[in-house]
């Protein structure tokens, strides 16, 4: 049964660069859509973006100029890095295993993205 | 705001049988598949329904998801008090190209 865990920095001072990482056990990082996902105190759930094994990424495009997924396939770990922090990136962090199908037919295209495994979270607050 | 709408909050006798609504557009619900998400209080999120209206091995048949043009709908039967939790739309947004949810519906069993 494939687990996530989160691992990284409780405290971030402002400016500065948030890391976190995410160890994936009881299966293999191959394939899936590896997805990061926030939510800040009392509030609902911000999709960060995610990484393919094979590397390639999608991120938020309120967040874009900010994010940097990568992997790490030796390890079995994938890696956030968000930068120059303020407050408002106070939250609780979650990795999670992503599924992204397309069903394409006569010329369209329909997409399924979601989350099937998620790590238990990691609280993550920006102050000085 | 999220791109997805969601009543903030719904209410039920335990027994009962209760809806959320998740109304989206062209560009995400009206063309894609919709996910939804069961959060209990203090734990992390977890996937009730994919692809509408599949459910993952697990998760039990009072759970119900459908979907009609650019809004899709979770059903809960049988209500319970263990099913007081939060609950997440998602799915993907084409012209974004990004995955969205929706801000959550708080679910009180009374």
């Amino acid at each position: 049964q494939v687990q996530l865990q989160e691992s990284g920095p409780g405290l971030v001072k402002p400016s500065e660069t948030l890391s976190l990482t995410c160890t994936v056990s009881g299966g293999s990082i191959s394939s899936y859509y590896w997805s990061w996902i926030r939510q800040p105190p009392g509030k609902g759930l911000e999709w960060i973006g995610y990484i393919y094994y094979s590397g390639s990424t999608n991120y938020n495009p309120s967040l874009k100029s900010r994010v940097t997924i990568s992997v790490d396939t030796s390890k079995n770990q994938f890696s956030l890095k968000l930068s120059s922090v303020t407050a408002a990136d106070t939250a609780v962090y979650y990795c999670a295993r992503g599924v992204f199908d397309p069903y394409c037919s006569g010329g369209s295209c329909y997409y399924y993205y979601g989350m099937d495994v998620w790590g238990q979270g990691t609280t993550v607050t920006v102050s000085s | 705001q999220s791109v997805l709408t969601q009543p903030p909050s719904v209410s039920a006798a335990p027994g009962q049988k209760v809806t959320i609504s998740c109304s989206g557009s062209s560009s995400n619900i009206g063309n894609n598949y919709v996910s939804w998400y069961q959060q209990l209080p203090g734990t992390a999120p977890k996937l009730l329904i994919y692809e509408n209206d599949k459910r993952p091995s697990g998760i039990p048949d009072r759970f119900s998801g459908s979907k009609s043009g650019t809004s899709a709908t979770l059903g809960i039967t049988g209500l319970q008090t263990g099913d007081e939790a939060d609950y997440y739309c998602g799915t993907w947004d084409t012209s974004l190209s990004a995955g969205v949810f929706g801000g959550g519906t708080k679910l009180t069993v009374l």
